[in-house]
């Protein structure tokens, strides 16, 4: 397996721009999870997903921010419009929830610089 | 006050040498506890999970829950070059439930 697949790896653009991370997910894993990464906060959980519904958003920074996963192989995060402070790494990940220990796999990561 | 509480060092040490690395928790309903570990500029990926207070090891590495306390530890023996990188600890409450992770300690091992 590839494992879970993110792009772009690396965005740069300027306030005020619409962003739009993508991720595929491990095949067969039936949630998802978006969090970002900074230096100040470390990694926060953004969303997740249990078989493409959302579960929970309250992580969810601003109503700029907006998260969708359209079918088990795809997810998207969108911010719009951006902002210098929504520079982070953002990371997806993916489980398989059955029982036991929720293990996730974790993504390389999208770079965000707002400028 | 965050969920999981980590020193984030940076924590420097000699090869060869015992590593210890800490976190404390605030929430006694917390069920596991993992320890992530990240290269730069890598997502994180799982080392180890416990989910009951007492020892588990694999290979150098050992993960040690003292729920009385509310204190887990990651030991590393023999520490290497190769294992430079940001270690995150990780609680769940469940198995259905995401992970809430520490800021992570940064651990260089130096040659």
């Amino acid at each position: 397996d590839a494992g879970v697949i993110q792009s772009p790896r690396h965005e740069v653009t300027e306030m005020g721009q619409e962003v739009t991370l993508r991720c595929k997910p491990i095949s067969g894993h039936n949630s998802l999870f978006w969090y970002r990464q900074t230096m100040m906060r470390g990694l926060e959980l953004l969303i997740y997903f249990n078989n493409n519904v959302p579960i929970d958003d309250s992580g969810m920074p601003e109503d700029r921010f907006s998260a969708k996963m359209p079918n088990a192989s795809f997810s998207t995060l969108k911010i719009q419009p951006s902002e210098p402070r929504d520079s982070a790494v953002y990371f997806c990940a993916s489980s398989l929830l059955e029982s036991g220990a929720n293990v996730l796999t974790f993504g390389a990561g999208s770079r965000l610089t707002v400028l | 006050q965050k969920e999981v509480e980590q020193d984030p060092g940076p924590l420097s040490v000699p090869e060869g040498a015992i590593v210890s690395l800490n976190c404390t928790y605030s929430n006694s309903a917390f069920q596991y506890f993992m320890w992530y570990r990240q290269y730069s500029r890598k997502g994180p990926e799982l080392l180890m999970y416990t989910y009951s207070s007492g020892n588990k090891e694999d290979g150098r590495f050992t993960a040690q829950v003292d729920k009385s306390s509310k204190y887990i530890s990651l030991f590393i023996r023999d520490s290497q070059p190769s294992d430079s990188a940001t270690y995150l600890c990780a609680r769940v409450v469940s198995g259905n439930t995401p992970l809430v992770f520490g800021k992570g300690t940064r651990l260089s091992v130096i040659a």
